[in-house]
């Protein structure tokens, strides 16, 4: 059981929009930074947003996030097929003294 | 650029130890957090731990506390985890992160290839 929660798969159509979402608790997203990750098939996850909103240099601005209280959420728009993937949220809990992860959400372009 | 190269894949019986080690390169290493994230088959991320290798402090998730150590060698730029008294749930890919430094956050920017151990009798 993850301590953050996340849909286990959403889906769009190539060049749609999709969200996924990531909710917490105080302890962790109400009061820490976000951050997202993509997880491509037998692949090591790849920082997507920092900070809550921040991306990395090479990040396409398809990609954005943002967070409001305890949850967060992870847009993408202009979907590929390459966005196929598994994404993650992640963040410091201050109670745990640990970061933590959400269970992952897998991304089908139909 | 900046790498993490991981050591390979092990097979272990069920009890003894593993040692995984994760070499730096194109960063300043021993002024980075080093983490160790898990991931079973099939499954999402773990957090194991982390160690500053300037000041040499490790920091562990409580379900691996008194299993797990992570050391730093700065003269070789290597970060090392090992676990021990390994179970068949040990199953995984373990992935070394390094901890970006200008964040506010803890986020993880650089990923070293993952090792897989497998643990089985």
């Amino acid at each position: 059981q993850s301590v953050l929660t996340q849909p286990p798969s959403v889906s769009a159509a190539p060049g749609q929009k999709v969200t996924i979402s990531c909710s917490g608790s105080s302890s962790n997203i109400g009061n820490n930074y976000v951050s997202w990750y993509q997880q491509l098939p037998g692949t090591a996850p790849k920082l997507l947003i920092y900070d809550n909103n921040k991306r990395p240099s090479g990040i396409p601005d398809r990609f954005s996030g943002s967070k409001s209280g305890t949850s967060a959420t992870l847009g993408i728009t202009g979907l590929q097929t390459g966005d196929e993937a598994d994404y993650y949220c992640g963040t410091w809990d201050s109670s745990l003294s640990a970061e933590v992860f959400g269970g992952g959400t897998k991304l089908t372009v139909l | 650029q900046v790498q993490l190269v991981q050591s390979g894949a092990e097979v272990k019986k069920p009890g003894s130890s593993v040692k995984v080690s994760c070499k730096a390169s194109g960063g300043t290493f021993s002024s980075y957090t080093i983490s160790w994230v898990r991931q079973a088959p099939g499954q999402g991320l773990e957090w194991m731990g982390r160690i500053i290798p300037i000041l040499g402090i490790a920091n562990y998730a409580q379900k691996f506390q008194g299993r797990v150590t992570i050391t730093a060698d700065k003269s070789t730029s290597t970060a090392y985890m090992e676990l021990s008294s390994l179970r068949s749930e040990d199953t995984a890919v373990y992935y070394c992160a390094r901890v970006q430094a200008d964040s506010s956050g803890y986020p993880f920017d650089y990923w070293g290839q993952g090792t897989l151990v497998t643990v089985s009798s």
